[in-house]
């Protein structure tokens, strides 16, 4: 089935550890995004990339850095510059950056030791 | 983009239809209304999205007026599986910058 593996689904960060969340699609999509939400919040866009080797930061990019390497991967590190990282992290793919037509993982949940 | 409201929560029997209200009054020419759902710790699924006309597919109906300052998105049979929260959002049809963003929601809750 075609769609967006997110992994781990729960994941525990200890004080001043980095950690990676995974993203994969097989949809063949140029564009992924990676989004932040809170509780009882609307999502947070993070960082998102258009195609291959290009990325650029969303509105809370801080504390977070990303990678593009092959078109089916979208890797998020949460490093220890993020002072608040608990969270639902999301991960979410498009044909293109312009499309508002977004397919999403089932999230990454996030707690801090 | 243009900002949309949406009531805080809703209920609806089972096999009865959900009307979801979206008011979107600052619409402008170019932007489409986008409806997504999300059910609890999962990732936002897309629903369906309209202009002008109604619109339907196999999940929901868009039904949006005339003067397009506000829709409903109907779900024509409830049933549990579709208790989440719903999302409308307004934006152009090329997004610059893919950003979605998602407000408060309405939280529909399909009782028995």
């Amino acid at each position: 089935d075609g769609g967006i593996t997110q992994s781990p689904k729960y994941l525990f960060r200890k004080e001043g550890q980095n950690v990676t969340l995974s993203c994969e699609q097989n949809l063949n999509h140029d564009a992924m995004y990676w989004y932040r939400q809170d509780p009882g919040q609307g999502l947070r866009l993070i960082y998102y990339s258009q195609i291959v080797n290009d990325f650029q930061k969303g509105d809370i990019a801080e504390g977070y850095s990303v990678s593009r390497e092959k078109k089916e991967s979208f890797p998020l590190t949460v490093t220890s510059a993020q002072k608040n990282p608990t969270a639902f992290y999301l991960c979410a793919s498009s044909i293109t950056l312009l499309e508002n037509i977004q397919y999403f993982g089932a999230g990454t949940r996030l707690s801090v030791l | 983009d243009a900002k949309t409201t949406q009531p805080p929560s809703m209920d609806c029997a089972e096999g009865r239809a959900a009307n979801l209200p979206c008011n979107h009054s600052t619409i402008s020419g170019n932007e489409y209304v986008y409806w997504y759902r999300q059910i609890h710790s999962q990732g936002p699924q897309y629903i369906i999205h309209g202009l002008k006309n109604n619109e339907t597919n196999e999940m929901a109906s868009l039904i949006i007026t005339e003067d397009r300052k506000s829709s409903t998105l109907i779900l024509p049979h409830a049933t549990l599986r579709d208790t989440a929260v719903y999302y409308c959002i307004v934006s152009p049809y090329y997004n610059q910058g893919g950003k979605l963003i998602f407000g408060q929601g309405t939280e529909l809750s399909v009782k028995p």
